[in-house]
């Protein structure tokens, strides 16, 4: 069985530009989690999927930010325009059904803004 | 936050036995979990615990006392591969398992 996969592994690019990260979770997964470490803090909460739809989105930044998960697939986070301070590690996690308590993640995608 | 707070750092010994503590408010508590984390790579599931006690799997056990909002990671007869970060994280959300994340212990096994 796969595991979760996220693409790119790494992403650089300039403050003000956009960038789309992806998330394809194991297969059969309703559960979709992002998460998010910033250098030298802990992983934080993004947001969550329940299929298609976001059931806890409380994590998330600011409006410059968006999620999507595309039929309940896999999920796309964008960000635009990109900030300093968006620099991180973003993870995404799924889980298989309501109640399922095991999260397994995706080795994450390093952004850096520059 | 739920302020959970563990150690930034332990070293030990191969073969030798490590305690990682963890402590987090106990309010809107559901359930604690422990992740595993090797650099460059994802968290992987260690342990779930949501009744006091201690539960055993192999050479780890995870201990929690939900009224002291007190939990620890044993990790015996340590192995080089053990060298990561270990980390702490609570669930108090309602109904979907949002993390709530320590920053992590890393731990160092010297041969």
């Amino acid at each position: 069985e796969a595991g979760v996969t996220q693409f790119p592994s790494h992403s650089v690019i300039e403050k003000g530009q956009t960038v789309t990260l992806r998330c394809d979770p194991i297969s059969g997964h309703d559960n979709l989690y992002w998460y998010r470490r910033v250098m030298g803090k802990e992983i934080k909460f993004l947001l969550h999927f329940v299929k298609e739809s976001k059931q806890d989105e409380s994590g998330m930044p600011n409006n410059r930010f968006l999620a999507e998960r595309t039929g309940g697939t896999y999920s796309t986070l964008k960000v635009q325009p990109a900030e300093l301070e968006d620099s991180g590690v973003y993870f995404c996690a799924s889980s298989q059904e309501t109640g399922a308590y095991e999260q397994y993640f995706g080795p994450g995608t390093r952004l850096t803004v520059t | 936050g739920q302020n959970i707070d563990q150690p930034t750092e332990m070293t030990a010994t191969e073969g030798a036995i490590v305690q990682i503590n963890c402590t987090y408010q106990t309010s809107g508590f559901n359930g604690l979990f422990w992740y595993q984390q090797h650099a460059g790579e994802a968290p992987t599931f260690l342990s779930y615990n949501v009744l006091d006690g201690l539960e055993e799997k192999g050479r780890f056990s995870s201990f929690l006392s939900r009224s002291k909002g007190y939990s620890y990671l044993l990790l015996k007869e340590l192995q080089m591969k053990d060298s990561a970060s270990y980390l702490c994280a609570g669930d108090f959300s309602s109904n979907d398992y949002k993390l709530s994340f320590g920053a992590g212990t890393t731990v160092t096994v010297r041969a």
